[in-house]
């Protein structure tokens, strides 16, 4: 079965350089989700977005901004990185009305030099 | 503000049963509770999921008490592949997608 699509899978950046994580969803699900998960710290939920507008914000730095795409794909842009943004980033999605049913991709693993 | 809570850390041998409880307060009255597994690198895996009483599937059970103000993950004769962190997850009102602080279990041979 189709599974969330996350690219790159690493990514490497200096400080104050600008990132852009993609994601995929599953095939049919509309809305998508962003999370960041520091080490040895649990996943922190950053924004979420419904057929296409932004539906839940969480504790998503000014830096950092994301939409999603006619295609139901969506991109979270990061700017000005900085060191402690290094982390895994994790995108879920999940077919209309199933919120707490969220299918994860494999993540986008940024490191912040 | 409502939160979840859950044993940081458990310990189990393989082939015994594994019951791991969260608490979670406030929850709103039409949202489910949800249990993650997460290996290391990997992104969090849906489990189970479940509104009251008893649901089961091929890997898991879940209880939920009348109350819903806890639930508890049981993991039937636990392997080693099954050692990974366990998060449950709860929608609360006003709040976005809180995962608990998740549970780390080990599974000794």
């Amino acid at each position: 079965a189709a599974g969330v699509i996350q690219s790159p899978r690493h990514l490497i950046k200096e400080k104050r350089e600008t990132a852009t994580l993609k994601c995929y969803p599953i095939p049919r699900h509309d809305t998508v989700y962003w999370y960041q998960q520091g080490p040895g710290q649990d996943p922190q939920f950053l924004i979420s977005f419904y057929e296409k507008m932004q539906s839940d914000k969480g504790s998503i730095p000014d830096r950092f901004s994301a939409q999603q795409f006619s295609d139901y794909h969506s991109e979270l842009n990061m700017s000005s990185l900085e060191l402690g943004d290094s982390a895994l980033y994790f995108c879920a999605s999940s077919p209309r009305g199933e919120g707490n049913t969220q299918y994860f991709g494999p993540g986008t693993r940024l490191t912040v030099l | 503000l409502a939160k979840t809570t859950q044993p940081i850390s458990m310990d189990s041998y393989e082939g015994q049963e594994v019951n791991i409880t969260c608490s979670h307060n406030n929850i709103a009255t039409n949202d489910y509770i949800t249990w993650y597994q997460q290996f290391p690198s990997q992104g969090p895996r849906f489990i189970i999921q479940g509104y009251k009483t008893k649901v089961t599937n091929e890997v898991a059970s879940l209880f939920i008490p009348a109350d819903r103000k806890s639930s508890t993950l049981s993991l039937p004769r636990v392997s080693l592949s099954d050692t990974a962190v366990y998060y449950c997850l709860a929608l609360f009102y006003g709040q976005n997608f809180v995962f608990g602080p998740g549970t780390r279990l080990s599974v000794l041979p």
